[in-house]
């Protein structure tokens, strides 16, 4: 059972607009969550973390957003470059288990020009 | 600085051979986590290990045996594989410090395929 999901597999987004990609999950213990983004070939990289505490947290041109009573969180990338053209992952780890990291199943981002 | 490195970066097995995918971290990290990423699937993690001497499973466990040899190394042996294990499988690490969480950072993948 997938625990943690991202329902759109793609999105394709204009240069220059904006890029929401979208994850919920289902298990009440996550309390920390994140974006990685994967080029192929490579190993999957960081790109921002919230905590449960926070409902916000903005890194240059990434922003996530958190809405813990619906289980959600957004990734903002804005504006939204060619090179973002990537798959995007969300993690998540339980309070009581912050070893334990678990993944959606990504949403693949072409930003074309 | 090397990271996380895993090998090696390409294998092709028979069904039923056996064998074992290395990673070493050099960030003196304390957790150390296997997983597969395979297409409409994402990334699943397979085992983790809090610590030296310590492993656990994660979602897709069976078929799969690990070693946490040090705190350093942490591999993953197939004993008898098969088609359905045809994947790429990364390795990643992460420091854990009483409650705080951080993010973990992934070897460049193992490309595996069972025939």
């Amino acid at each position: 059972d997938q625990q943690v999901k991202q329902n759109s597999p793609s999105l394709s987004v204009q240069e220059g607009r904006i890029s929401i990609l979208n994850c919920d999950y289902t298990n009440s213990m996550f309390d920390y969550f994140l974006w990685y983004k994967k080029y192929p070939a490579e190993g999957p990289t960081f790109l921002i973390s919230i905590s449960s505490i926070k409902d916000k947290n903005e890194d240059g041109r990434f922003t996530v957003f958190l809405n813990k009573s619906a289980k959600h969180l957004s990734l903002h990338i804005v504006p939204s470059q060619p090179g973002d053209s990537a798959v995007y992952f969300c993690a998540a780890s339980p309070r009581d288990n912050t070893d334990k990291l678990i993944f959606g199943t990504g949403t693949r981002l072409q930003v074309f020009p | 600085n090397a990271g996380v490195t895993q090998t090696p970066k390409f294998q092709v097995l028979k069904t039923g051979q056996s064998m074992t995918l290395q990673c070493a971290q050099d960030m003196n990290h304390n957790s150390m986590y296997w997983y597969r990423q395979d297409p409409g699937m994402g990334l699943r993690l397979i085992y983790y290990s809090a610590s030296e001497g310590t492993t656990d499973k994660g979602e897709v466990p069976n078929g799969y045996n690990v070693s946490r040899l040090n705190k350093r190394e942490f591999s993953l042996r197939l004993e008898s594989a098969a088609p359905s294990q045809t994947s790429v499988y990364f390795c990643a690490s992460k420091r854990v410090e009483g409650p705080e969480n951080t993010e973990a950072f992934f070897g460049q993948g193992t490309r595996l395929t069972v025939v």
